[in-house]
């Protein structure tokens, strides 16, 4: 199972949006609405942001929005903040019935 | 509250089997939907989703690892383990265990557990 596709890197002002993007096939992404995200700060264990492609967990800010179009999901962050500023990984159920992540995308607040 | 909590060696040599062991609380693997799973991510590197196991005892691996991997779970105890024969340096990684539930999200992660594999 090849990891799904996201840009290296993206960066954005305090206060503008960024959309990451996470493009896998029809056999994930494509196949199925069990995509998720996840924040990672350095040295820190991954936290769960977004599930079931668009929907938001108890906790966590509506800054942070899900959305998927064909096989390539996105995580949008509006009002960016300085905390914001971490790794983001996507995630995805596949038709063999595993799980496969993106490569990760590092988002830098100018 | 759900918590996790990865323990094993922080050191192996290669060729020799690591045996990891992820300690939870807050729910109980006898509950239907529940599940936990395995990822690592060497340094510097993404995550890798490795191994699953589930509330009916079903086991789900990697597919370029399921040759390596075995998983168990002891639900007295509140515990899953994992096992990867035939380690390498490459296999050199932060382990970490997670919950899922029943829509396939890692919603509890561990704080994960540094192994390194080398002579």
């Amino acid at each position: 199972q090849s990891a799904l596709t996201q840009p290296a890197s993206v960066s954005g002002s305090p206060g503008q949006s960024i959309t990451i993007s996470c493009t896998g096939t029809s056999s994930d992404v494509g196949g199925y609405n069990y995509v998720s995200w996840y924040q990672q700060h350095p040295g820190k264990a991954p936290k769960f942001m977004i599930y079931d492609v668009s929907k938001r967990p108890s906790g966590v800010s509506n800054r942070f929005s899900g959305s998927k179009s064909g096989n390539t999901a996105s995580l949008t962050i509006s009002g960016l903040q300085a905390d914001d500023e971490a790794d983001y990984y996507c995630s995805s159920y596949t038709s063999s019935n595993t799980l496969v992540f993106g490569g990760g995308t590092k988002l830098t607040v100018l | 509250q759900v918590t996790l909590k990865e323990s094993g060696p922080a050191l192996v040599k290669p060729t020799q089997t690591l045996t990891l062991t992820c300690t939870f609380s807050g729910f109980s693997l006898t509950t239907t939907g529940m599940r936990v799973s395995w990822i690592r991510q060497p340094p510097g590197k993404a995550l890798e989703w490795l191994a699953r196991i589930d509330w009916d005892d079903d086991k789900l691996y990697s597919t370029s690892l399921k040759t390596r991997l075995t998983l168990s779970k002891d639900t007295s105890n509140n515990q899953v383990v994992l096992t990867m024969t035939d380690m390498d340096p490459v296999d050199t990684a932060t382990y970490y265990c997670a919950r899922m539930g029943y829509d396939l999200y890692f919603d509890f992660w561990g704080r994960g557990t540094l192994v390194t594999v080398s002579s």
